[in-house]
C-alpha cells in the first residue's frame, strides 16, 4: 500500500518558469509534510516542510501548499533555475514518530535553459 | 556542525555475505534512522535508534539489523545478503523530541 503518492514523474521546465509537483496522502495521522531535493549521487536534503495547522508556507523560490480536506500537498518551485534540476521527494511522518518518514516515488524535474 | 557521515561510501558483496554500515549522526543529534533507497524510487525507512534501543521498524525482515553507540553514532548490518539488496542506504539523524532529520551521503551497496 503506497501511502503517499507523488506525480509527475518527471518534469520539464522552462529556466523561469514554474515546476509544480503534487502529493497525495491516505493516512490522516500525517502530521509533517516534509519535501527533500536530491542530487545523483547525494542523500536528500531538506528544502521546506509544513505542518496540516497552515495552508501554505513559502521560503524564497519554494512554496508549499496544502490542503488538508483532500489529503494532498504540492510544492511550487517559482523562477525555476537549471541549477534546481534535481529528484524531489515530497514525505510524511505521523506526529510522534518524525524519523520514519513514508516518501513518495519521486520527481525527477529539469529545467532547460 | 560536521553533518552526518556514513562510511564506506561505496560496497560490493557477494550474495550471502554478510555487511557493516556506518553513521556518525549531527553534533547534537541523539536519533538516528535508516533507510534504503533502490535506484529510481524514494527512501523506505528500515528502522530507528535512540537511547541505544530499536524504536520503530518498517517492512524488513530480522537480517537487517542495527546498533546504537553512547555517541549516537549507528551501524546497520545485513545477514545473507540477497541481490535485492543492492541500494544506497541512507542514515539521518534528528533529535527524537521532534526536529528535521538530516541525511547522510549514504553508502552505495552492490550485491553480486
Amino acid at each position: 500500500q503506497q501511502q503517499v503518492k507523488q506525480s509527475p514523474q518527471s518534469l520539464i521546465v522552462q529556466k523561469g518558469g514554474i515546476s509544480i509537483i503534487n502529493c497525495a496522502y491516505e493516512n490522516t495521522a500525517f502530521d509533517y509534510f516534509p519535501w527533500y531535493q536530491q542530487f545523483p549521487g547525494k542523500g536528500p536534503a531538506l528544502l521546506i516542510a509544513i505542518r496540516p495547522d497552515v495552508s501554505e508556507k513559502k521560503e524564497g523560490r519554494f512554496t508549499i501548499s496544502f490542503n488538508k480536506s483532500a489529503k494532498q500537498f504540492s510544492l511550487h518551485i517559482m523562477d525555476s533555475q537549471p541549477g534546481d534540476s534535481a529528484t524531489y521527494f515530497c514525505a510524511a511522518s505521523r506526529r510522534g514518530s518524525q524519523g520514519n518518514l513514508i516518501f513518495g516515488k519521486g520527481t525527477k524535474l529539469s529545467v532547460k535553459p | 556542525e560536521t553533518g552526518v557521515t556514513q562510511s564506506p561510501t561505496h560496497l560490493i558483496k557477494t550474495r550471502g555475505q554478510q555487511v557493516t554500515l556506518r553513521c556518525s549522526s549531527q553534533s547534537g543529534h541523539n536519533t538516528v534512522s535508516w533507510y534504503q533507497q533502490a535506484l529510481g524510487q524514494g527512501p523506505q525507512f528500515i528502522f530507528q535508534y535512540y537511547r541505544e534501543e530499536e524504536n520503530g521498524r518498517g517492512n524488513f525482515p530480522p537480517r537487517f539489523s542495527g546498533l546504537q553507540f553512547p555517541n549516537y553514532s549507528s551501524e546497520l548490518n545485513v545477514n545473507a545478503l540477497e541481490l535485492d539488496d543492492s541500494a544506497l542506504y541512507l542514515c539521518a539523524s534528528s533529535l527524537f523530541s521532534g526536529g528535521v532529520g538530516i541525511f547522510g551521503p549514504g553508502t552505495r551497496l552492490t550485491v553480486l
